[in-house]
């Protein structure tokens, strides 16, 4: 089984208002990745965890937050959400860094 | 660092024609090519895996192929069917960036019945 789940499936927030997106995976994999991706552009890594090491992208770095509190889950924490945080998430799962990576079917988030 | 380019944003086929999506990249590592495919309401899925090494990937009847001396990686089909229409990212790992998958920007693929 190579399921990776994520919820909610859709999430409505407003602007200023914190967002927290899960992520899960049965596979035991090392790895857990997020990524952000808006109509007509490619998937953008945001954030990944290597184990318990978490390892976040320059430009996005004060934008996202994470935390991994067992092997199966990791979160995506936004603090203050802005209309430019309005995208789909895309969680991924891989053995360790370099494997293929198996995703979830992703958090449409919009914010108003 | 690393990038990957895919120009063709949107493919437009009737069905049992030939598909043939065409990506470059730039690395100074051993890249690892991927092809993923992402269908309406799903997360992308991993179609093919291509390596230095082996140069070739086949999976439900599409191929990868990896030419270096160009620097590019292509997806190809000998006949699509309505079931293909889908957006198809190709994407890399280079050896040493710690498994972040780069991205191309994705090709949509209609496919007209």
């Amino acid at each position: 089984d190579t399921t990776v789940k994520q919820n909610p499936r859709y999430k409505l927030a407003r602007v200023g208002k914190p967002v927290n997106l899960i992520c899960s995976q049965t596979m035991n994999h090392d790895t857990m990745y997020w990524y952000q991706k808006k109509p007509n552009q490619a998937p953008k890594l945001l954030l990944f965890y290597y184990d318990k090491i978490l390892n976040r992208e320059a430009d996005t770095f004060e934008k996202f937050q994470s935390s991994r509190p067992n092997n199966s889950f990791c979160s995506l924490y936004i603090g203050s959400a802005g209309l430019e945080y309005s995208a789909m998430y895309l969680c991924a799962s891989s053995r360790d860094p370099g494997r293929e990576q198996y995703f979830g079917p992703g958090t449409r988030l919009t914010v108003l | 660092g690393d990038s990957v380019t895919q120009k063709q944003g949107q493919v437009t086929l009737s069905e049992d024609d030939f598909l043939f999506i065409n990506c470059t990249y730039s690395t100074t590592t051993y890249p690892t090519l991927f092809w993923y495919v992402q269908y309406p309401g799903q997360g992308p899925q991993l179609l093919l895996k291509v390596t230095t090494a082996n140069n070739k990937g086949i999976s439900r009847g599409f191929e990868a192929t990896y030419d270096k001396g160009t620097t590019s990686f292509h997806l190809q089909k000998a006949s699509v069917q309505e079931s293909d229409s889908a957006v198809y990212f190709c994407a890399l790992v280079g050896y040493y960036n710690q498994g972040k998958l780069i991205f191309g920007q994705g090709t949509k693929l209609s496919i007209k019945p």
